[in-house]
């Protein structure tokens, strides 16, 4: 089983809906939960992070972790195209970071 | 302006060569990681450095190698026994984010695009 699991679409949605993109992870000692974005031929870069429970929230993202259920999320509210990307998710336990394979976002005019 | 740089963008070899891509940093962070992108597969890591002069081999290193003589510099050689070089490869440092309790991050460089003719 992998560490993080993240499915890798691709996700086709029309402009202004609500996309949720999701990790699961299998250890409960990771401590940092983090998204990145990436657009196509260029190098992630980070959106989100936080290490509690609950949901954060930047402008149009939120982030949301369940450590209950080893879960986490990104919800983007009135998506538009330009956050067509590749999301991925990133856990740290101690110095170790572990990536998703990242989920590819495709938003339509 | 600080980053981590990359060069070149694009790089293209021929059958049998060795190529080398620079990653240059001035984060002042003391880890640096090599890694490789194709599609479907996610990161996959090459190399990687906690300090100078002392790195890592990563899960896929075979036909890769590196150097770490100075802390802002991990370059990449690319030698000709890697069987299938063509990828997106990307240098990423890592650092400690957030307040009070910091945890390590990652933070990338915009990649360099290898093509082999």
């Amino acid at each position: 089983q992998k560490e993080v699991e993240q499915d890798p679409g691709p996700l086709s949605v029309p402009e202004g809906a609500i996309v949720s993109l999701n990790c699961t992870y299998s250890n409960s000692a990771f401590q940092y939960f983090m998204w990145y974005r990436q657009y196509s031929r260029k190098g992630p870069e980070l959106l989100m992070y936080t290490y509690s429970s609950g949901n954060k929230e930047d402008g149009r993202f939120t982030a949301q972790v369940d450590k209950s259920s080893k879960y986490i999320s990104l919800f983007i509210r009135d998506s538009q195209p330009s956050d067509s990307a590749t999301y991925l998710c990133a856990i740290t336990r101690y110095q170790k970071v572990t990536f998703g394979i990242g989920t590819k976002l495709q938003v339509i005019p | 302006d600080g980053g981590i740089t990359q060069s070149p963008k694009y790089l293209f070899r021929k059958e049998g060569q060795n190529v080398t891509l620079s990653c240059e940093q001035n984060l002042n962070h003391d880890a640096m990681y090599w890694y490789r992108q194709d599609p479907g597969q996610g990161l996959r890591l090459i190399y990687y450095s906690q300090i100078v002069n002392d790195f890592q081999k990563g899960d896929i290193a075979e036909g890769y190698s590196v150097s770490r003589e100075k802390k802002e510099s991990f370059p990449l050689t690319v030698t000709s026994a890697q069987k299938n070089p063509t990828a997106f490869y990307l240098c990423a440092t890592q650092g400690v984010i957030g307040q009070p309790l910091g945890a390590d991050t990652q933070y990338f460089g915009p990649g360099t695009r290898l093509t082999v003719l």
